[in-house]
């Protein structure tokens, strides 16, 4: 079975610096691997996805995230954070055998507070 | 491209009475899901159909929770004789079948209230 840690259920931090929540993730194959972010009264859009290739892994609004196996880490990412990235942030991981399913499974997530 | 969309995005209901959600998945996208979040955590997988075959349902959190997708299009998630703990947020997402770099896209969402 899969499973995902978010470490951190708060992370506060001033406009402009940078950012690490970190996900680390369970799991006995290979996974898929994802960020979403939730805006307040919003579903879920997808920040990146890591399936294989490049460790290093770049999505939309400056946000980065770095897959290393050895620690079964998935770590997100951004050099500068900007107060409207102020949300709930989700890591999931999916198993490609999973039968076609690719059913992701979800941390609790991780709240960027950012502060002017 | 009209995005997922969830109805209602909210609903009360006395505990005991039956609420029936409906979610209706991006146009081609044959793959559907449904989740709940509670405050505070992630999405719980709940099920998933491919087209109008539900291939997982184990996952359902009671016999009281059952979903549909009857032609293969929208879906409905149903519960019946609700419970204070059934108030949560229910989720559903659909993706386009193939390689799974496709990515899943998120409704809104349904709010439920359980009083």
């Amino acid at each position: 079975a899969q499973s995902v840690t978010q470490l951190d259920s708060q992370v506060p931090v001033f406009e402009e610096a940078p950012v690490e929540l970190r996900c680390n993730y369970s799991s006995s194959v290979s996974v898929y691997l994802f960020w979403y972010v939730q805006y307040p009264n919003q579903g879920l859009q997808l920040l990146l996805k890591y399936l294989s290739g490049s460790t290093l892994v770049k999505g939309i609004n400056g946000f980065e995230a770095e897959f290393n196996k050895s620690q079964t880490s998935f770590h997100l990412r951004k050099p500068s954070v900007h107060i409207s990235d102020t949300a709930e942030y989700f890591c999931a991981v999916s198993d490609p055998q999973g039968g076609g399913s690719y059913i992701p499974t979800f941390g609790r997530g991780t709240s960027l507070i950012v502060h002017p | 491209d009209t995005g997922v969309s969830q109805n209602p995005r909210h609903k009360i209901t006395k505990r005991g009475q039956n609420v029936t959600f409906r979610c209706d998945p991006i146009s081609e996208h044959n793959r559907l899901y449904w989740y709940r979040q509670t405050l505070g955590q992630g999405p719980e997988f709940l099920t998933y159909f491919q087209n109008e075959a539900q291939l997982e349902k184990s996952r359902l959190l009671s016999d009281r929770f059952s979903a549909e997708r009857p032609k293969g299009s929208f879906s409905t998630l149903e519960i019946q004789r609700t419970e204070q703990g059934d108030s949560a947020m229910y989720l559903c997402a659909s993706r386009r079948p193939g390689h799974p770099n496709t990515e899943a896209f998120f409704g809104q969402g349904t709010r439920l209230t359980v009083v």
